[in-house]
Protein backbone atom coordinates (compact mmCIF):
# COMPACT_ATOMS: atom_id res chain seq x y z
CA UNK A 1 0.00 0.00 0.00
CA UNK A 2 1.24 3.35 -0.80
CA UNK A 3 2.09 5.44 2.30
CA UNK A 4 1.95 8.99 2.67
CA UNK A 5 3.41 10.28 6.12
CA UNK A 6 2.76 14.16 7.58
CA UNK A 7 4.86 14.30 10.33
CA UNK A 8 3.28 16.53 12.22
CA UNK A 9 -0.26 15.85 12.94
CA UNK A 10 -0.94 18.91 15.64
CA UNK A 11 1.24 22.31 15.67
CA UNK A 12 0.33 25.43 17.75
CA UNK A 13 2.22 28.35 15.83
CA UNK A 14 1.99 32.22 16.72
CA UNK A 15 1.40 34.76 14.02
CA UNK A 16 4.20 35.79 11.91
CA UNK A 17 5.62 32.30 12.56
CA UNK A 18 7.01 30.55 9.53
CA UNK A 19 5.89 27.01 9.30
CA UNK A 20 7.07 24.02 7.54
CA UNK A 21 4.73 20.99 6.94
CA UNK A 22 6.30 17.64 5.78
CA UNK A 23 4.79 15.27 3.35
CA UNK A 24 6.55 11.88 2.19
CA UNK A 25 5.23 8.94 0.33
CA UNK A 26 7.12 5.72 -0.40
CA UNK A 27 5.62 4.68 -3.66
CA UNK A 28 7.49 6.61 -6.15
CA UNK A 29 4.55 8.54 -7.13
CA UNK A 30 5.21 11.69 -9.33
CA UNK A 31 2.39 13.56 -8.20
CA UNK A 32 1.73 15.33 -4.81
CA UNK A 33 -0.68 17.36 -3.42
CA UNK A 34 -1.74 19.86 -0.84
CA UNK A 35 -4.86 20.65 0.28
CA UNK A 36 -6.98 22.55 3.09
CA UNK A 37 -9.84 21.48 4.91
CA UNK A 38 -12.34 23.11 6.80
CA UNK A 39 -16.24 23.12 7.72
CA UNK A 40 -18.35 23.20 5.28
CA UNK A 41 -16.07 23.83 2.62
CA UNK A 42 -14.57 20.37 1.96
CA UNK A 43 -10.86 20.20 0.64
CA UNK A 44 -9.71 22.78 -1.50
CA UNK A 45 -6.30 22.65 -3.64
CA UNK A 46 -3.54 25.05 -2.74
CA UNK A 47 -0.75 23.51 -4.60
CA UNK A 48 0.69 20.55 -6.17
CA UNK A 49 3.67 18.98 -8.13
CA UNK A 50 4.03 16.93 -11.00
CA UNK A 51 7.80 16.62 -11.03
CA UNK A 52 11.28 17.27 -8.96
CA UNK A 53 11.21 21.18 -8.95
CA UNK A 54 8.22 22.09 -10.94
CA UNK A 55 5.20 23.58 -8.69
CA UNK A 56 1.99 24.61 -9.90
CA UNK A 57 -0.82 26.51 -8.19
CA UNK A 58 -4.03 25.42 -7.05
CA UNK A 59 -7.25 27.18 -6.47
CA UNK A 60 -6.06 28.71 -2.71
CA UNK A 61 -2.05 29.52 -3.19
CA UNK A 62 -2.27 33.03 -1.63
CA UNK A 63 -0.01 32.57 1.76
CA UNK A 64 1.26 29.74 0.82
CA UNK A 65 4.93 28.50 -0.87
CA UNK A 66 6.07 24.92 -1.65
CA UNK A 67 9.53 23.18 -2.48
CA UNK A 68 9.76 19.47 -4.30
CA UNK A 69 13.73 19.10 -3.98
CA UNK A 70 13.11 14.74 -4.11
CA UNK A 71 10.63 12.97 -5.78
CA UNK A 72 9.36 11.91 -2.33
CA UNK A 73 8.93 14.60 -0.72
CA UNK A 74 6.11 17.25 -1.05
CA UNK A 75 7.19 20.59 1.49
CA UNK A 76 4.43 23.34 2.69
CA UNK A 77 5.55 26.10 3.76
CA UNK A 78 3.41 29.30 5.63
CA UNK A 79 5.52 32.24 5.05
CA UNK A 80 4.12 34.59 8.21
CA UNK A 81 1.61 32.67 9.44
CA UNK A 82 -2.05 34.32 10.06
CA UNK A 83 -5.10 33.21 12.13
CA UNK A 84 -6.89 32.68 8.82
CA UNK A 85 -4.64 30.22 8.30
CA UNK A 86 -5.61 27.58 11.16
CA UNK A 87 -7.04 24.36 9.55
CA UNK A 88 -6.05 20.95 8.47
CA UNK A 89 -3.68 20.25 5.91
CA UNK A 90 -3.65 16.93 4.05
CA UNK A 91 -1.02 16.03 1.58
CA UNK A 92 -1.50 13.45 -1.39
CA UNK A 93 0.19 11.70 -4.02
CA UNK A 94 -0.64 9.92 -7.30
CA UNK A 95 0.99 8.22 -10.42
CA UNK A 96 1.86 10.57 -12.92
CA UNK A 97 -0.30 11.47 -16.60
CA UNK A 98 -3.50 12.66 -16.57
CA UNK A 99 -5.73 9.80 -16.06
CA UNK A 100 -8.78 10.64 -14.98
CA UNK A 101 -9.19 7.31 -13.02
CA UNK A 102 -5.93 7.85 -10.96
CA UNK A 103 -6.46 7.65 -7.22
CA UNK A 104 -4.96 10.35 -4.91
CA UNK A 105 -3.72 8.45 -1.60
CA UNK A 106 -3.86 10.43 1.44
CA UNK A 107 -1.59 11.43 4.34
CA UNK A 108 -3.61 11.44 7.60
CA UNK A 109 -3.51 15.34 8.18
CA UNK A 110 -1.89 18.15 9.73
CA UNK A 111 -4.03 19.85 12.32
CA UNK A 112 -2.69 23.62 12.48
CA UNK A 113 -3.50 25.88 15.11
CA UNK A 114 -2.34 29.73 14.19
CA UNK A 115 -2.56 32.11 17.63
CA UNK B 1 -16.02 24.11 -14.54
CA UNK B 2 -16.47 20.18 -13.40
CA UNK B 3 -17.37 20.26 -9.47
CA UNK B 4 -19.75 18.24 -7.38
CA UNK B 5 -22.57 19.19 -4.51
CA UNK B 6 -23.35 17.34 -1.53
CA UNK B 7 -27.23 17.64 -0.25
CA UNK B 8 -27.20 17.67 3.30
CA UNK B 9 -24.26 18.62 5.63
CA UNK B 10 -25.12 16.21 8.03
CA UNK B 11 -27.24 12.52 8.08
CA UNK B 12 -28.48 10.81 10.79
CA UNK B 13 -29.73 7.50 10.72
CA UNK B 14 -30.42 4.34 13.17
CA UNK B 15 -27.85 1.22 12.97
CA UNK B 16 -29.25 -1.13 10.49
CA UNK B 17 -31.31 1.76 8.78
CA UNK B 18 -30.41 2.62 4.98
CA UNK B 19 -27.85 4.87 4.41
CA UNK B 20 -27.84 7.38 1.53
CA UNK B 21 -25.62 10.71 0.95
CA UNK B 22 -26.39 12.23 -1.96
CA UNK B 23 -24.08 13.06 -4.88
CA UNK B 24 -24.82 15.58 -7.64
CA UNK B 25 -22.10 16.81 -10.11
CA UNK B 26 -21.58 19.29 -12.74
CA UNK B 27 -19.35 18.65 -15.70
CA UNK B 28 -19.88 19.15 -19.60
CA UNK B 29 -17.03 15.43 -20.02
CA UNK B 30 -18.15 12.38 -18.96
CA UNK B 31 -16.73 12.55 -15.01
CA UNK B 32 -14.42 10.24 -13.31
CA UNK B 33 -16.10 10.13 -9.55
CA UNK B 34 -14.83 9.50 -6.36
CA UNK B 35 -16.21 9.26 -3.09
CA UNK B 36 -13.70 9.15 -0.19
CA UNK B 37 -14.27 8.65 3.51
CA UNK B 38 -12.91 10.27 6.91
CA UNK B 39 -12.99 8.77 10.35
CA UNK B 40 -12.21 11.18 13.15
CA UNK B 41 -8.68 12.19 13.36
CA UNK B 42 -7.70 10.39 10.15
CA UNK B 43 -7.23 11.27 6.64
CA UNK B 44 -9.15 10.59 3.47
CA UNK B 45 -9.54 6.78 2.36
CA UNK B 46 -10.66 5.79 -1.14
CA UNK B 47 -14.29 4.11 -0.56
CA UNK B 48 -15.34 3.81 -4.48
CA UNK B 49 -14.55 5.05 -7.60
CA UNK B 50 -16.71 5.62 -10.92
CA UNK B 51 -14.45 5.17 -14.26
CA UNK B 52 -17.33 4.40 -16.48
CA UNK B 53 -17.15 0.16 -16.96
CA UNK B 54 -20.15 0.15 -14.94
CA UNK B 55 -23.00 2.19 -13.63
CA UNK B 56 -23.16 0.46 -10.36
CA UNK B 57 -19.95 0.84 -8.78
CA UNK B 58 -19.49 -1.15 -5.31
CA UNK B 59 -16.59 -0.17 -2.76
CA UNK B 60 -15.43 -1.21 0.78
CA UNK B 61 -17.30 -1.83 3.82
CA UNK B 62 -20.61 -2.90 2.06
CA UNK B 63 -20.98 0.52 0.26
CA UNK B 64 -21.81 1.26 -3.39
CA UNK B 65 -23.01 4.13 -5.58
CA UNK B 66 -24.94 4.18 -9.01
CA UNK B 67 -23.77 6.58 -11.83
CA UNK B 68 -26.82 8.55 -13.21
CA UNK B 69 -26.47 10.71 -16.13
CA UNK B 70 -29.73 12.01 -16.69
CA UNK B 71 -29.89 12.70 -13.05
CA UNK B 72 -25.82 14.25 -12.74
CA UNK B 73 -26.17 12.12 -10.10
CA UNK B 74 -23.69 9.82 -7.60
CA UNK B 75 -25.90 8.98 -4.81
CA UNK B 76 -23.46 6.49 -2.09
CA UNK B 77 -25.74 3.89 -0.18
CA UNK B 78 -25.61 1.22 1.97
CA UNK B 79 -27.91 -0.85 3.16
CA UNK B 80 -27.63 -1.64 7.00
CA UNK B 81 -25.81 1.36 8.54
CA UNK B 82 -23.25 -0.11 11.41
CA UNK B 83 -21.80 2.26 14.12
CA UNK B 84 -18.44 1.87 12.40
CA UNK B 85 -19.99 4.12 9.28
CA UNK B 86 -19.97 7.32 11.75
CA UNK B 87 -17.21 9.24 9.48
CA UNK B 88 -17.68 11.79 6.96
CA UNK B 89 -18.02 11.46 3.43
CA UNK B 90 -16.72 13.34 0.20
CA UNK B 91 -17.94 13.15 -3.21
CA UNK B 92 -15.18 14.43 -5.74
CA UNK B 93 -14.73 15.00 -9.03
CA UNK B 94 -11.19 14.29 -11.51
CA UNK B 95 -10.20 17.64 -13.39
CA UNK B 96 -7.40 18.02 -15.67
CA UNK B 97 -4.69 20.33 -14.66
CA UNK B 98 -1.35 20.78 -15.65
CA UNK B 99 0.23 17.10 -15.92
CA UNK B 100 -1.82 15.91 -14.09
CA UNK B 101 -5.57 15.45 -12.46
CA UNK B 102 -6.92 16.96 -9.13
CA UNK B 103 -9.44 16.07 -6.93
CA UNK B 104 -12.17 18.81 -6.52
CA UNK B 105 -14.35 18.03 -3.59
CA UNK B 106 -17.93 18.50 -2.32
CA UNK B 107 -18.39 20.10 1.02
CA UNK B 108 -18.87 16.70 2.77
CA UNK B 109 -21.38 15.27 4.64
CA UNK B 110 -20.99 13.79 8.39
CA UNK B 111 -22.91 10.44 9.00
CA UNK B 112 -23.73 9.88 12.18
CA UNK B 113 -25.30 6.40 13.44
CA UNK B 114 -27.97 6.00 16.02
CA UNK B 115 -27.97 3.03 18.14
Amino acid sequence: DVKVTQSSRYLVKRTGEKVFLECVQDMDHENMFWYRQDPGLGLRLIYFSYDVKMKEKGDIPEGYSVSREKKERFSLILESASTNQTSMYLCASSLRGNSGANVLTFGAGSRLTVL
Amino acid sequence: AQSVTQLGSHVSVSEGALVLLRCNYSSSVPPYLFWYVQYPNQGLQLLLKYTSAATLVKGINGFEAEFKKSETSFHLTKPSAHMSDAAEYFCAVSVPIQGAQKLVFGQGTRLTINP
